[in-house]
């Protein structure tokens, strides 16, 4: 299995900031690297697949990066409702996984 | 528009077997450009992916789950279903279906891009 490991586990950060969010695979997935947001309650939402390509009707200043092992999410500046959980995911092995996740909390 | 949504029972008890389906609406699950997936969210937990099938019937399982897990699909009623044996409170939690879009080369995805609400499983006797 391909292990996903995200960092930071939680983040405190304020409405106007600019965050990143990375997210490591144990080995080369290409740019099969996706990412979720989830508020409590809901169902995650894709937010950027292929490690770059924005989901249509996901916000511009949402934006993925990285290849191979390596790669981010940017938040560029942050708004109220980006304040969620968000998880990475591989989809180069039919084998998904998930990274542990990254809570996005108000300073 | 691509619409799906999880039904079954929201209590089962240890070491039966848990039985839910995914109906899919505004497409077709006989769709070539996509895969179907379970995935579950224990209480405060991340996510964990369960399997997922094509329509012509190839599974891929989570090991973990593996001898466990059963994912079926019924191209005439447009819909997939889970089956997960010997459960125990472990596997209580919100267990989601969802599309997972095929990418252009084919051994690969494009993520899970339409996702049902959820549906939340006790287990407990």
């Amino acid at each position: 299995d391909i292990h996903m490991t995200q960092s930071p586990s939680s983040l405190s950060a304020s409405v106007g900031d600019r965050v990143t969010i990375t997210c490591r695979a144990s080995q080369t997935i290409n740019n099969y690297l996706n990412w979720y947001q989830q508020k409590p309650g809901k169902a995650p939402r894709l937010l950027i697949y292929a490690a770059y390509s924005l989901q249509s009707g996901v916000p511009s200043r949402f934006s993925g990066g990285g290849s191979g092992t390596d790669f981010t999410l940017t938040i560029s500046s942050l708004q109220p409702e980006d304040f969620a959980s968000y998880y990475c995911q591989q989809s180069y092995s039919p084998s998904l996984t998930f990274g542990q996740g990254t809570r996005l909390e108000i300073k | 528009q691509l619409q799906v949504q999880e039904s079954g029972p929201g209590l089962v008890e240890p070491s039966e077997t848990l039985s839910l389906t995914c109906s899919v609406s505004g497409g077709s699950i006989s769709s070539m450009n996509y895969y179907w997936g379970w995935i579950r969210q224990p209480p405060g937990k991340g996510l964990e992916w369960i399997g997922s099938i094509y329509y012509g019937g190839t599974t891929y399982y989570n090991p973990s789950l593996e001898s466990r897990v059963t994912i079926s699909v019924d191209t005439s009623k447009n819909h997939f279903s889970l089956k997960m044996s010997s459960v125990t409170a472990a596997d209580t939690a919100v267990y989601y279906c969802a599309s997972v879009r095929l990418a252009t080369v084919r051994a690969h995805f494009f993520g899970m891009d339409v996702w049902g609400q959820g549906t939340a499983v006790t287990v407990s006797s």
